[in-house]
């Protein structure tokens, strides 16, 4: 069955620091593979996809990811955190030939000034 | 406006009786999704609509929900004698179809007493 791990419950780090975010799936065949983030009082918004191609996608708000197939992991990143990039990260994996999302339980980012 | 809109916001209810959650999807969009985040939990795929399809039902949790899309837009999701572990935030997303990008409502927080 396909599943989405992300090992990281909660992270902190220091306003300007770089981010990475592990996501790990579990999916026979090539995935769709997707960030969302999701802010307190506020619904899910997608970050970045990736269907086929580059492997390094980029995303908004400065954010990207890289697809290694070898490693089964989808991995987010960003080069300088901002206090505003603290929410809830979920990384998903779409099933072939259907737009079912399986999500992760989520990594909870925060951001200290 | 022109994103996913639902209602109610928040829903208390007691065990027992049932709820009807309402989610007006972006207009054109032709699939439309319902999605659960428990406390803890990802989020978790309950249901999904595709045009005229029959709609992929395939992970509702027991035979108390059910959901409805009227006339391709609005759907409505019914939950029948709830229980306590029904208490979630109930999303819904829609979009375009596959492999587009799901654009997901505020939800509505559901809490059985």
């Amino acid at each position: 069955a396909q599943s989405v791990t992300q090992p990281d419950i909660h992270i902190t780090v220091s306003e300007g620091a770089s981010l990475e975010l592990r996501c790990n799936y579990s999916y026979g065949a090539t995935p769709y593979l997707f960030w969302y983030v999701q802010s307190p009082g506020q619904g899910l918004q997608l970050l970045l996809k990736y269907f086929s191609g580059d492997t390094l996608v980029q995303g908004i708000k400065g954010f990207e990811a890289e697809f290694k197939r070898s490693q089964s992991s989808f991995n987010l990143r960003k080069p300088s955190v901002h206090w505003s990039d603290a929410a809830e990260y979920f990384c998903a994996v779409g099933r072939e030939n259907t737009d079912k999302l399986i999500f992760g339980t989520g990594t909870r980012l925060q951001v200290f000034p | 406006g022109a994103g996913v809109s639902q209602s109610p916001s928040n829903k208390v209810t007691e065990k027992g009786k049932d709820v009807e959650l309402r989610c007006d999807p972006i207009s054109g969009h032709t699939a439309l999704y319902w999605y659960r985040q428990s406390l803890g939990q990802g989020l978790e795929f309950l249901i999904y609509f595709q045009g005229n399809s029959a709609p992929d039902k395939s992970g509702l949790p027991s035979d108390r929900f059910s959901a409805e899309r009227t006339g391709g837009s609005v759907s409505t999701l019914t939950i029948q004698r709830t229980q306590q572990e029904d208490s979630a935030v109930y999303l819904c997303a829609s979009s375009l179809g596959r492999e587009a990008e799901q654009f997901f409502g505020p939800g509505t927080r559901l809490t059985v007493l």
